[in-house]
């Protein structure tokens, strides 16, 4: 099984539609991320979680909100979503546990979720 | 400030042949240095790192990677390509203590050819 899991896979929606991805870990690390893939662009941070209760915006983060159930799950959703966010979306974990210059911040990505939004 | 440019958004290689896949960075501290693949439909995959150590980075399947701070350059070489090599490359370059910032080049497409 793999250590970052997201779902859905794939999904089709239409514009105005409240949509859901989600995203559990089984690697025990404190830290959360969704970033967001399109051609040209690599990837883009939508929002970042360092511990349940912290929760911070990154680069677009505009028509998304993310939460933070629990220290292995971070759920992400476009409240009432547009074309322009048809993208594939990663989820990625890293850990704070290696402190201090040791930790170089490697992240470990789940195989994305590619939402098309018609 | 930080920023990572990959200098070829596609390369093409002759199977057998040598890999080379460009990267510059720039960062106001001593960065640590990525490479991830990306195979079609699947997530990005740690190849290797750089982190202050040796200057010369080994990683999986056969690739390599020189940190050249005069040069600000990070770039991925293999002598001799394959199949499976054929994928999405991204540079990545991190700030210190962790998760301060990370910042994803453009991605570089790696075709094989037979």
């Amino acid at each position: 099984d793999a250590d970052v899991t997201q779902t859905p896979r794939n999904r089709i929606t239409k514009t105005g539609k409240r949509i859901m991805l989600e995203c559990s870990q089984t690697k025990g690390h404190d830290r959360m991320y969704w970033y967001r893939q399109d051609p040209g662009l690599g990837l883009r941070l939508i929002y970042y979680s360092f511990d349940v209760k912290d929760i911070n915006k990154g680069e677009i983060s505009d028509g998304y909100s993310v939460s933070r159930q629990a220290q292995a799950k971070f759920s992400l959703s476009l409240e009432s979503a547009i074309p322009n966010q048809t993208a594939l979306y990663f989820c990625a974990t890293s850990d704070s546990g290696l402190a201090g210059p040791s930790n170089t911040g490697e992240l470990f990505f789940g195989e994305g979720s590619r939402l098309t939004v018609l | 400030a930080q920023s990572v440019t990959q200098l070829d958004s596609h390369v093409s290689v002759s199977e057998g042949t040598p890999v080379l896949l460009r990267c510059n960075y720039s960062s106001s501290y001593s960065p640590s240095l990525f490479w991830y693949v990306q195979h079609p439909n699947k997530g990005l995959q740690l190849l290797l790192k750089y982190t202050s150590a040796a200057t010369l980075v080994k990683g999986i399947n056969g690739f390599e990677a020189e940190f050249k701070k005069s040069e600000t350059s990070f770039h991925l070489t293999k002598p001799s390509a394959h199949m499976s090599d054929a994928a999405e490359y991204f540079c990545v370059v991190s700030g210190p203590g962790g998760y301060q910032k990370v910042t994803f080049g453009i991605g570089t497409k790696l075709q094989v050819i037979p």
